[in-house]
């Protein structure tokens, strides 16, 4: 099946600070999302992006897809920024819907 | 507002015991899943299902059993065939025509 990556596994910001996330797949994809998991664990889904770039707010992502990655920005971080960022795809040949996650980024801002 | 209700928050189980874990949607989706959570660890699908009274397997479904007989229900029972249930469980939705998901909150299953 199709693998994802996510780096980096762990990053810790000082609030203001910006950064990058990157999530890398093995195979052509026609789905892609991220996700943000909040300390309580719940997932709210913060862009679908199968190509090319999109922006919400200090959010911003985008993806290349015949590059076979895609990056999340965070600019100007806030403590409530923090919990684990997910990156999840499904490959061109699935018929299911069903998307793979990667292991996750847990971004930790200090105030 | 509409959305998805996992039930219970928390939930404790003794060995060799069955638990079912519910899951409900308001919103009218078609597809629904179940994920499971260990910690430091993505998300794996344990089971789906596409519409009523069809699910299909996951990569982990040993020890897990679902059903589907209401659009808006899709309760998970993990069996005491499931040897390590400790686990966070994430029930989400997807309408047919669309893409985006809907999770649940979650239930932290712990085994006692």
């Amino acid at each position: 099946g199709i693998q994802v990556e996510q780096s980096p596994p762990d990053l810790i910001l000082q609030e203001g600070a910006n950064s990058t996330l990157r999530c890398n797949f093995s195979d052509s994809v026609n789905n892609l999302q991220w996700f943000h998991q909040n300390p309580w664990g719940q997932l709210i889904n913060l862009f679908y992006i199968p190509s090319g770039t999109k922006q919400n707010g200090r959010l911003s992502a985008t993806t290349v897809a015949t590059e076979r990655y895609s990056l999340l920005y965070i600019s100007s971080s806030q403590t409530t920024d923090s919990g684990v960022y997910f990156c999840a795809v499904r490959d061109s040949g699935a018929g299911s819907y069903q998307l793979t996650f990667g292991k996750g980024t847990k971004l930790s801002v200090i105030p | 507002d509409g959305g998805i209700t996992q039930s219970p928050k928390y939930l404790f189980r003794k060995e060799g015991q069955n638990v079912t874990l519910s899951c409900e949607q308001n919103l009218n989706h078609d597809a629904m899943y179940w994920y499971r959570q260990d910690p430091g660890q993505g998300l794996r699908l344990i089971y789906y299902s596409q519409i009523v009274n069809d699910f299909q397997k996951g990569d982990i479904a040993e020890g897990y059993s679902v059903s589907r007989e209401k659009k808006e229900s899709f309760p998970l029972t993990v069996t005491s065939a499931q040897k390590n249930p400790t686990a966070f469980y994430l029930c989400a939705s997807r309408h047919s025509q669309g893409y985006g998901y809907t999770f649940g909150s979650g239930t932290r299953l712990t085994v006692v």
